[in-house]
């Protein structure tokens, strides 16, 4: 069974420019979650989608967007990149957005973002 | 707030056990789960407690006692390839809240 999928797996960009993430969870999940992990830190929460609709939003400036699409894969969208923003940028699906064992995130290889 | 406190490093010796601690403060609890990280990959899910009590997987146990507001993960018959970094987080109604992670050193 395949896994939770992101691409591209590196990125580099420059300051001020956009970038944009891709997420495809496993078969049968239908909540998608992005985490922001900094060097040397534990990975941060930045959105819950489910069901196409936000069911969470971390402490995050406007900058950062995301959309979940019908298939249940999501998008992570960057505007303005600082050079904070370098990090290994995480997906995790479940198959829903609530708690319990059944609903345990299971995180993808993730996207590594150097910003210069 | 929240916060988690785990501790930084951790060094045991091959075959040993060791125990990794995680004190949380939070509001909203489900449950504490735990992470393995190796270097360069993803969060791998290896457990949760919703109640107090320990649950056990393989060499794997965690222990949580929601009245102290602390859990331990408990590595049995260590291996090298244990050598990881482990996170201990917090379930709350939507996302996870991550502690900073043990880096687990694994030697000879």
């Amino acid at each position: 069974d395949a896994g939770v999928t992101q691409s591209p797996t590196h990125l580099i960009k420059t300051r001020g420019q956009h970038v944009t993430l891709r997420c495809s969870p496993i078969s049968g999940h239908k909540s998608v979650s992005w985490y922001q992990q900094v060097l040397g830190q534990g990975p941060q929460f930045i959105f819950q989608y489910y069901e196409k609709e936000e069911r969470g939003r971390g402490n995050f400036p406007d900058r950062f967007s995301a959309r979940q699409f019908p298939n249940y894969s999501s998008e992570l969208n960057v505007n303005a990149l600082l050079l904070g923003d370098s990090a290994l940028y995480l997906c995790a699906s479940s198959p829903k957005a609530g708690t319990g064992i059944i609903n345990t995130q299971y995180f993808g290889p993730g996207t590594r973002l150097t910003v210069l | 707030g929240q916060s988690l406190e785990q501790p930084s490093e951790v060094t045991a010796v091959e075959g040993a056990i060791v125990q990794i601690n995680c004190t949380y403060q939070t509001s909203g609890f489900y449950g504490l789960s735990w992470y393995q990280q190796h270097d360069g990959g993803a969060p791998t899910f290896l457990s949760y407690n919703a109640l107090d009590g320990l649950e056990e997987t393989g060499r794997f146990s965690s222990f949580l006692s929601r009245s102290d507001s602390y859990g331990y993960l408990l590595l049995q018959e260590l291996q090298m390839k244990d050598s990881a970094s482990y996170f201990c987080a917090v379930r709350r109604n939507t996302p996870l809240v991550f502690g900073k992670g043990t880096r687990l050193s694994v030697i000879a």
